[in-house]
């Protein structure tokens, strides 16, 4: 039972690149979210879809773009990336939105992301 | 909006019971308390979840207040593989909608 799998696994960009953060999951659940976590912090909500067809920004949305391409796939999209955004990023998933409702999340293994 | 405050690190000799305590003096009474770990920059885990009962899982225990405004995660037996880092979270409502957000969590440290 693979979870949540999200590639690629580590990346080095340069400034000014782009590159798409795929993530999928295989519990047929209905929430994803993308997550970012700097060296020594929390994790931080980017992006997350409550449902199929649904996106809603996070805490830190500013520089990412998101689509939910089906009900396994949630990407991430960095149109042109910055050093400020070197961080290794996390995807979850839950059977239903978190907080109004009681379920917990299964998260990636992350994705290294290196912006130089 | 409800937050959580928690000691930044704590240590625990092997074998013995670590308690990891949580403060969340503003959480509403529809809003569970959660726990996570990160072990080692892994993805997060999730450990056990509750309302307002105490509750048992293979992994831990919660024991929550009355008020609920503390809880407390007990680790009956801490093993080396249990240092990492806990998170203690409430949900946030933020204009963004319903969402969990992670804060600094306590850094476990189990030693021989």
């Amino acid at each position: 039972n693979a979870g949540v799998t999200q590639t690629p696994k580590f990346q080095v960009l340069k400034t000014g690149q782009s590159m798409t953060l795929q993530c999928a999951q295989d519990m047929n659940h209905n929430s994803m979210y993308w997550y970012r976590q700097d060296p020594g912090m929390g994790l931080r909500l980017i992006y997350y879809s409550a449902s199929e067809g649904t996106t809603d920004k996070g805490e830190v949305p500013n520089g990412y773009n998101v689509s939910r391409l089906n009900k396994r796939e949630f990407s991430l999209r960095l149109e042109s990336a910055a050093p400020s955004q070197t961080s290794v990023y996390f995807c979850a998933s839950s059977e239903r939105s978190w907080g109004a409702m009681n379920t917990e999340a299964f998260f990636g293994q992350g994705t290294r992301l290196t912006v130089v | 909006d409800a937050k959580t405050t928690q000691p930044p690190s704590m240590d625990c000799a092997e074998g013995r019971a670590a308690n990891l305590p949580c403060n969340h003096s503003t959480i509403s009474g529809n809003e569970y308390v959660y726990w996570y770990r990160q072990i080692h920059s892994q993805g997060p885990q999730y450990i056990i979840h509750g309302l307002k009962n105490n509750e048992t899982n293979e992994m831990a225990s919660l024991i929550i207040t009355e008020d609920r405004k503390s809880s407390t995660l007990i680790l009956p037996h801490a093993t080396l593989r249990d240092t990492a880092v806990y998170y203690c979270i409430v949900r946030v409502r933020e204009k963004a909608g319903n969402m969990l957000t992670f804060g600094g969590g306590t850094r476990l440290m189990v030693k021989p």
